[in-house]
């Protein structure tokens, strides 16, 4: 696609809920990565894939939450048993492994836990 | 692990004036990429100008230049001629050896007409 496609784009939940946000890299990015925004604040790291493999996970905050990438293409991560912290906005990132492999963002999803 | 610090949560500028938003950065690496992204309200963040640590030469993108100083660990940003379009969160990124990005917290830029 032309840009990084991310669904939903808002997202309420109950606590103890699970939910699945899924993101759509631009075509041919072998990279994408995945970002939590809390309220107000910086982007914090979740998981890098390279292909359908993820050599860094380690942003991760519980076992609560998992990622997988298929075809290297779309990327789908999954919240389980949701608590009110979770409560953000999950951005999705890919580049491709040319050059200075910039970032290009989707629009998030915002997730809100009640 | 790398880190990156924006000292100012909130700066302001009349339309059409300068302002310089700033970034410190901590690295034990001599290669590395650095980056300056915008977030309006809409919350997608778009890259405004980008500077690899090996170019001595500050990178420059029409109003926009940065003020590299890669011995005293410093990024800032430069904006001239302020456009009310101008207003949004902008974060100063690292990117070293690793393939993440990390990011400063942001500065909120609000532009006064």
């Amino acid at each position: 696609g032309a840009g990084v496609s991310q669904s939903p784009s808002n997202k309420v939940t109950e606590k103890g809920k699970d939910v699945e946000l899924r993101c759509d890299p631009i075509s041919g990015h072998t990279a994408l990565y995945w970002y939590r925004q809390r309220l107000g604040q910086g982007l914090e790291f979740l998981i890098y894939f390279q292909g359908n493999s993820a050599p860094d996970k380690s942003g991760l905050p519980s076992d609560r939450f998992s990622a997988e990438r298929t075809g290297e293409s779309v990327s789908t991560l999954t919240i389980q048993r949701t608590q009110q912290e979770d409560s953000a906005v999950y951005l999705c990132a890919s580049s491709s492994r040319r050059g200075i492999r910039e970032l290009f963002f989707g629009e998030g999803s915002r997730l809100t836990v009640l | 692990a790398q880190t990156v610090t924006q000292s100012q949560p909130e700066m302001s500028v009349q339309e059409a004036e300068t302002v310089t938003l700033s970034c410190t950065y901590d690295t034990s690496e001599s290669d590395y990429y650095l980056f300056w992204y915008k977030q309006p309200p809409s919350r997608q963040m778009i890259l405004v100008i980008r500077q690899e640590a090996y170019k001595q030469q500050n990178a420059t993108e029409n109003r926009f230049s940065v003020n590299f100083q890669k011995a005293a660990k410093s990024f800032s940003l430069k904006i001239s001629d302020s456009q009310l379009g101008d207003a949004a969160m902008y974060f100063c990124a690292y990117r070293g050896g690793s393939e993440k990005l990390v990011f400063g917290k942001g500065t909120k830029l609000t532009v006064n007409p």
